[in-house]
């Protein structure tokens, strides 16, 4: 299956952006990347994704490598709500009707400070 | 409008015991699928159903099943709990539709405890 590389932690100061960058070297021409965040004792919340293009939302933006192996999450203005888990995840796809299922690593703590 | 919802939020069993979790997935959305979340790790795929059936299966035992009903309502049974079944068991809907770029919403998670 494929993988993604993310950093263990990161810090970021209030109202600065924030670059989350994820490593999927193995990616298939088909995996869509997503990026999803977890607040302590919440399930996960869908953030953003995307297959090639750089992809935009009220939430972030991804940034998506020309060869795909490598992408990247900016937050444009960091604030304390933000201080969560950020997982990169490759949507791996089943053969027909689009089945699909989200392969989690251990994700980026991201840390906020006021 | 509704997000997911799963029931019960915290449950305590022992070991041996069955355990069955429920899930009510977003109005609209046709495809349910389940993933255990142990301490500090991120969620592992378990099921996903589509429409009654089942469309994808992770690397569990076969003390884990489940099923969908009409409504797409989804309930995760587990049999002969073990105390690493100690978990969140977090439930995710979506629409599921062939040829659209998908994406996944999920619920608050059942916390299971196994002693």
């Amino acid at each position: 299956d494929a993988k993604t590389t993310q950093p263990n932690s990161m810090e970021s100061n209030e109202e600065e952006p924030v670059h989350l960058p994820c490593n999927h070297s193995t990616i298939s021409g088909t995996d869509y990347i997503h990026w999803y965040r977890q607040l302590p004792s919440q399930g996960p919340e869908y953030v953003i994704h995307g297959l090639t293009s750089n992809v935009n939302n009220r939430m972030a933006s991804l940034a998506i490598a020309e060869d795909r192996k490598s992408s990247t999450l900016i937050l444009h203005r960091a604030t304390l709500r933000d201080a969560a888990v950020y997982y990169c995840i490759l949507r791996l796809e089943y053969s027909g009707a689009g089945s699909y299922q989200l392969t989690f690593g251990k994700g980026t703590k991201l840390s906020v400070i006021p | 409008d509704a997000g997911v919802t799963q029931s019960p939020t915290h449950l305590i069993k022992t070991r041996g015991q069955h355990v069955t979790l429920r899930c009510s997935p977003i109005s609209g959305h046709k495809s349910v699928s389940w993933y255990q979340q142990v301490l500090g790790q991120g969620p592992q795929f378990i099921f996903q159903y589509y429409e009654k059936e089942e469309r994808g299966r992770g690397n569990f035992p076969d003390r884990f099943s489940a099923r969908q009903f009409p409504n797409y309502s989804s309930e995760l049974n587990v049999n002969a709990l073990l105390l690493g079944d100690s978990a969140l068991y977090l439930c995710a809907s979506s629409l599921l539709l062939a040829g659209i770029s998908d994406t996944q919403y999920f619920g608050p998670g059942t916390r299971l405890t196994v002693l």
